[in-house]
């Protein structure tokens, strides 16, 4: 089973708005991170939270953790063309820390 | 260049035909893992590794062997390529498990086989 649910699954937005994503995830997390994946390309990481933290910024990126409700939200402020990707999140569980799993990702479209 | 590499970036089998992915990564990386990516399916994990010499099997694991006898390499061995494994495959690796890296990717293998 895949954790880690994207939503919306796309999203598009003009040049300068603010994009937000949202995780929701299913059992206890060790942490939970976010990647980008250009169209062909391989995944970027981007930010990382843990799950005693509720909240991280990465340049125009703030990402937020709520363990009661088993989600998360990525916001990408002042976005530009450039930012148009898939991103994904993906959840590291606390009963194994070796396994990352994501989910089917949201893919946004910056228009110019 | 530091980072995940790949080969080949490219890969058209005929069914039952077998083939090895190459990963190898130069950041002393601990743990090396291979995903799948399908449309509409996200990544699926295949195999892990956590060191040299120590592999596990992941979701989606039936049809694909793995070794680790170095930390640099992770190769992923496709026994009898049948189409449903049709895919783009990515490695990926991480250093200090438990301590929340992020993980680095490789740039992909794209796999077809007819």
């Amino acid at each position: 089973s895949q954790q880690g649910e994207e939503d919306p699954q796309a999203l598009s937005i003009q040049e300068g708005e603010n994009a937000t994503m949202n995780c929701s995830y299913k059992t206890s997390i060790n942490n939970l991170q976010w990647y980008r994946q250009n169209s062909g390309r391989g995944l970027v990481h981007l930010i990382l939270i843990r799950s005693n933290e509720r909240e991280k910024h990465s340049g125009r990126l703030r990402v937020t953790l709520d363990t009661s409700k088993k989600s998360s939200s990525l916001l990408i402020t002042a976005s530009r063309a450039a930012d148009t990707a898939s991103y994904f999140c993906a959840k590291r569980s606390g009963g194994s820390n070796y396994k990352l799993t994501f989910g089917k990702g949201t893919l946004l479209t910056v228009n110019p | 260049n530091a980072g995940v590499t790949q080969t080949p970036k490219f890969q058209v089998l005929k069914t039952g035909q077998s083939m090895t992915l190459q990963c190898a990564q130069d950041m002393n990386h601990e743990y090396m893992s291979w995903y799948r990516q399908d449309p509409g399916m996200g990544l699926r994990l295949i195999h892990y590794s956590v060191g040299a010499g120590i592999t596990d099997q992941g979701e989606v694991p039936n049809g694909y062997n793995v070794s680790r006898s170095t930390t640099e390499d992770f190769p992923l061995r496709l026994l009898s390529a049948a189409p449903s494994q049709t895919s783009v495959y990515f490695c990926a690796s991480s250093y200090r498990i438990g301590q929340g890296d992020g993980y680095t990717f490789g740039s992909g293998t794209r796999l077809t086989v007819v």
